[in-house]
């Protein structure tokens, strides 16, 4: 089945860092999501992205849709505490809009 | 604003008991997406209904069910729980708006 590759699977980086994450695919996909999910509760959306090449910014996030429609990254920039927690990546392909989910990156700031 | 809402939020059960996990989506949203995440897991699609039809199937085990309501909210139906039945189970609509997640039910099995 369809299978999305994201690294690196965990960052432990100093606050003011930036910070890039990327997820691959084998498979195209028509959308990309980047979620952020705390312990014990559902992934909340960070950036949407559906066109091919597009750049979008949340903030401090910035994420990008591959042009290949095979990858995405996700930029995180002048990090800060509580940025802590686990990104996911996702694609949505087909007509029914489920989504595929990458394995995540746990995301670690020293203060 | 409204979001997804699920319950109950954490649920005990022994083995071989059944449970039930609502989810009630955002109003106007007609799609549920049903997902399962065990700890340290990513999500893993399960099921998802549109306008009160099945449109997708995942890697939902037998002893699961599910279905959505006239009402649009769904109930995912689990029966004979086995421990690695122990799991994150959110859900997620889809409307004008994009996806929302519901901050999903904890099941722990013992």
């Amino acid at each position: 089945g369809q299978q999305l590759n994201q690294s690196p699977q965990s960052m432990f980086i100093q606050e003011g860092e930036d910070v890039s994450m990327n997820c691959t695919s084998s498979s195209i996909f028509n959308t990309w999501l980047w979620y952020k999910q705390d312990p014990g509760e559902g992934p909340v959306l960070l950036i949407a992205l559906y066109k091919a090449g597009e750049l979008t910014s949340n903030g401090r996030l910035t994420a990008q849709f591959g042009i290949t429609r095979k990858d995405s990254f996700l930029n995180i920039s002048a990090s800060i505490p509580s940025d802590v927690g686990i990104y996911f990546c996702a694609g949505r392909s087909g007509n029914t809009g489920k989504l595929i989910f990458g394995q995540g990156t746990t995301l670690q700031v020293k203060p | 604003a409204a979001g997804v809402i699920q319950s109950p939020r954490h649920l005990i059960k022994e083995k071989r008991e059944t449970a039930t996990l609502k989810c009630y989506p955002i109003p106007r949203h007609d799609t549920v997406y049903w997902y399962q995440q065990g700890p340290g897991q990513d999500p893993q699609f399960l099921i998802s209904f549109y306008e009160k039809m099945q449109s997708d199937k995942g890697s939902i085990p037998d002893r699961f069910s599910a279905q959505q309501f006239s009402d649009y909210h769904s109930e995912l139906n689990m029966s004979s729980l086995e421990l690695g039945d122990s799991a994150l189970y959110f859900c997620a609509t889809l409307g004008g708006g994009g996806y929302t997640f519901g901050s999903g039910t904890r099941l722990t099995v013992v």
